[in-house]
């Protein structure tokens, strides 16, 4: 079985553009979730889907941050216009049925803002 | 004051050592309590769950005390694939996980 992907692996972009992240869950998994991790932090929660509803953005910082998931399949994460303090890794989780069974983590997205 | 609070660590124990090491959680409401490793520039993958009784998974033992709020996690007989980050998880509701900062476990031959 597949696992957690994302796309890409690494980024590196100027103060002021955009970037777009990609997440494929775990086929079947309703749950989908974003974290991020910046330099010398915990990783922090960003927001949740089931399936194309956004259960909870509450960990969202700003509105320079857009996340979708049309179809509920597949999930991106705009970042417009990106900031130094954007710069960190961005993980992606996905669970089946029930929220609280294991989340699947993908491999993370390395950001790098310049 | 953060949601899970870690010993940074690093323990640098040589092979075959015990080691173990804990973690502080604010929130008495919280329901899920899990360990997840996290290798160097990976992702983090679960290691074990933790139930109230104290559970062992092979070398490994967690334990939770909800009344003092904290969790513990020992190895015993480490070997040199233990050395990883140790990510402390708390699940304040039914979906949303709380991260530790990680504890650093070194394993020396």
């Amino acid at each position: 079985e597949a696992g957690v992907t994302q796309f890409p692996s690494h980024s590196v972009i100027e103060k002021g553009q955009t970037v777009t992240l990609r997440c494929d869950p775990i086929s079947g998994h309703d749950n989908l979730y974003w974290y991020r991790r910046v330099m010398g932090k915990e990783i922090k929660f960003l927001l949740h889907f089931v399936k194309e509803s956004k259960q909870d953005e509450s960990g969202m910082p700003n509105n320079r941050f857009l996340a979708e998931r049309t179809g509920g399949t597949y999930s991106t994460l705009k970042v417009q216009p990106a900031e130094l303090e954007d710069s960190g890794v961005y993980f992606c989780a996905s669970s089946q049925d029930l929220a609280w069974e294991t989340q699947y983590f993908g491999p993370g997205t390395r950001l790098l803002v310049l | 004051r953060k949601e899970v609070e870690q010993d940074p660590g690093p323990f640098n124990v040589p092979e075959g050592a015990t080691v173990a090491f804990n973690c502080t959680y604010s929130n008495s409401a919280s329901q899920s309590f899990f360990w997840y490793r996290q290798d160097c520039r990976k992702e983090p993958k679960l290691l074990m769950s933790v139930y109230s009784s104290g559970n062992e998974d092979g070398r490994f033992t967690a334990q939770l005390n909800r009344a003092s709020q904290y969790i513990s996690l020992l190895i015993r007989d480490s070997k040199l694939s233990d050395s990883a980050t140790y990510l402390c998880v708390v699940n304040m509701n039914d979906y949303k996980l709380s991260f530790g900062a990680g504890t650093t476990v070194t394993v020396r031959a």
